[in-house]
């Protein structure tokens, strides 16, 4: 059964960087038919596409984010992982990892249970 | 950027009534409109993908329909389990935005 894990320090402070890992397991990272990504959610709002990556290591990013952000993945151990610089309370949310099929469309078909990420001084 | 906006914002309804929840593109999006249940506490979990095809597992009581710009989901019988909030999100073209959700309740 496929399972997808956030993992990352929950507290971070202004101006630093914003690391977090999905560990997944159940599938292999090394699909045509997947992308990788995050999604992120701020306390009581809705939903922000972050971006995602293939298993060949390239990789899609959302422009309001991208002078910030850095996505990569270790196949060898089936993670992927996020970070994000220069960060302020803005980036404050629950990020989510998820699977994203893209054989004919770009749908998150599975997700991460999620994990609280503060950024506070 | 593609804006995706919903409507209502919150919906009060009860069992066994049938609800349609209406999601509007900013741009032409063809059909790749998808609908997500987040239940609170819980990741969001996908419906239906591609405008009206639903995940496996979802109940047929779920339907999506619409093309463009317009969009609905459609739950007919509501069960106590269906008061959740419901997301639309546009796969046409990055950022891949998402509606800023309806509540059910």
């Amino acid at each position: 059964q496929m399972q997808m894990q956030e993992s990352g320090p929950g507290l971070v402070k202004p101006s630093e960087t914003l690391s977090l890992t999905c560990t997944v397991s159940g599938t292999s990272l090394n699909s045509r038919d997947y992308h990788w990504g995050w999604i992120r959610q701020s306390p009581g709002k809705a939903l922000e596409w972050i971006g995602s990556l293939f298993h060949t290591g390239s990789t899609y990013y959302n422009p309001s984010l991208q002078s910030r952000l850095a996505m990569s993945v270790d196949a060898s151990k089936n993670q992927f992982s996020l970070r994000l610089n220069s960060v302020t309370a803005a980036d404050t949310a629950i990020y989510y990892c998820a699977r994203i099929l893209i054989t004919y469309s770009y749908v998150i078909d599975f997700w991460g249970q999620g994990t609280l990420v503060a950024v506070s001084s | 950027d593609i804006q995706m906006t919903q409507s209502p914002s919150s919906l009060s309804a009860s069992v066994g009534d049938r609800v349609t929840i209406t999601c509007r593109a900013s741009d032409n999006i063809n059909r790749f409109l998808n609908w997500f249940q987040q239940q609170p506490g819980k990741a969001p979990k996908l419906l239906i993908f591609t405008t009206s095809r639903l995940q496996t597992g979802v109940p047929s009581r779920f339907s999506g329909s619409g093309s463009g710009t317009d969009f609905t989901l459609t739950i007919t019988d509501l069960q106590p389990e269906d008061f959740a909030t419901y997301y639309c999100q546009q796969s046409h073209s990055s950022p891949y935005s998402f509606g800023q959700g309806t509540r059910l309740e």
